[in-house]
């Protein structure tokens, strides 16, 4: 069983330029959720994707936007990047079924450096 | 709003030590509690969860018990070991809605052999 996994590892950034972070569900999962966790914080909930739709979003403006793909992978956008995008991203999986959701599944995290 | 809120760190004990990691919550209704765990380099590793009040977590020889009066989910260990260090998260999630977790902001723990 294949856990969930990110791309890349590292990236760095200038402000005002645009990012695309994927991920990969753990096998089974349906359901993706993105986080954003800055130095020294815990992680802050930026949306989830159910059915290639988004069905909850955290408190970020619109210029973080998501793609869910047929096969449950991910893409984390960021336009126009601000220096306080500058944290780990942190995607997780999970499976929802019978009108609940299992355990979520956290991938290793993308480090987003905005310089 | 929902939120979580830990004790300071970081935490710094001796091997064999007891653990003790506050964590306070505020939220509607009756969320489902949670500590994660994050090893350097690593995504967050759910240690142990609790459903509801009175509920029991436990794994690994860490517990924490779902106290609804105190609105608390204090983690404990009875025994550290030099492998225990990590990032400890306290979170909470709604019972409806998406499945959004709210975390607390972390507390590093180092435990020296």
């Amino acid at each position: 069983e294949t856990g969930v996994t990110q791309s890349p590892t590292h990236l760095i950034k200038t402000r005002g330029q645009q990012v695309t972070l994927r991920c990969s569900s753990q096998s089974g999962h349906n359901t993706v959720s993105w986080y954003q966790q800055a130095l020294g914080q815990g992680p802050q909930f930026i949306f989830q994707y159910y059915r290639e739709e988004e069905n909850g979003r955290g408190n970020f403006p619109p210029r973080f936007s998501g793609l869910q793909f047929p096969n449950y992978s991910s893409e984390l956008n960021v336009n126009a990047l601000e220096l306080d995008d500058s944290a780990l991203y942190l995607c997780a999986s999970s499976l929802y079924s019978g009108g609940s959701y299992n355990e979520q599944f956290f991938g290793p995290g993308t480090r987003l450096t905005v310089l | 709003g929902n939120s979580v809120t830990q004790m300071e760190g970081p935490v710094t004990l001796s091997e064999e030590a007891f653990l003790t990691i506050n964590c306070t919550y505020t939220a509607t209704g009756y969320p489902s509690l949670f500590w994660y765990v994050q090893y350097p380099g690593e995504g967050l590793q759910l240690l142990l969860k609790a459903t509801k009040a009175d509920d029991k977590g436990s794994n690994k020889g860490f517990e924490a018990t779902y106290r609804k009066e105190t609105t608390s989910f204090h983690l404990e260990k009875g025994s550290v070991q030099v492998s225990d260090s990590a990032v400890y998260f306290c979170a909470l999630k709604r019972i409806q809605g998406a499945q959004k977790l709210v975390f607390g902001q972390g507390t590093r723990l180092t435990i020296n052999p």
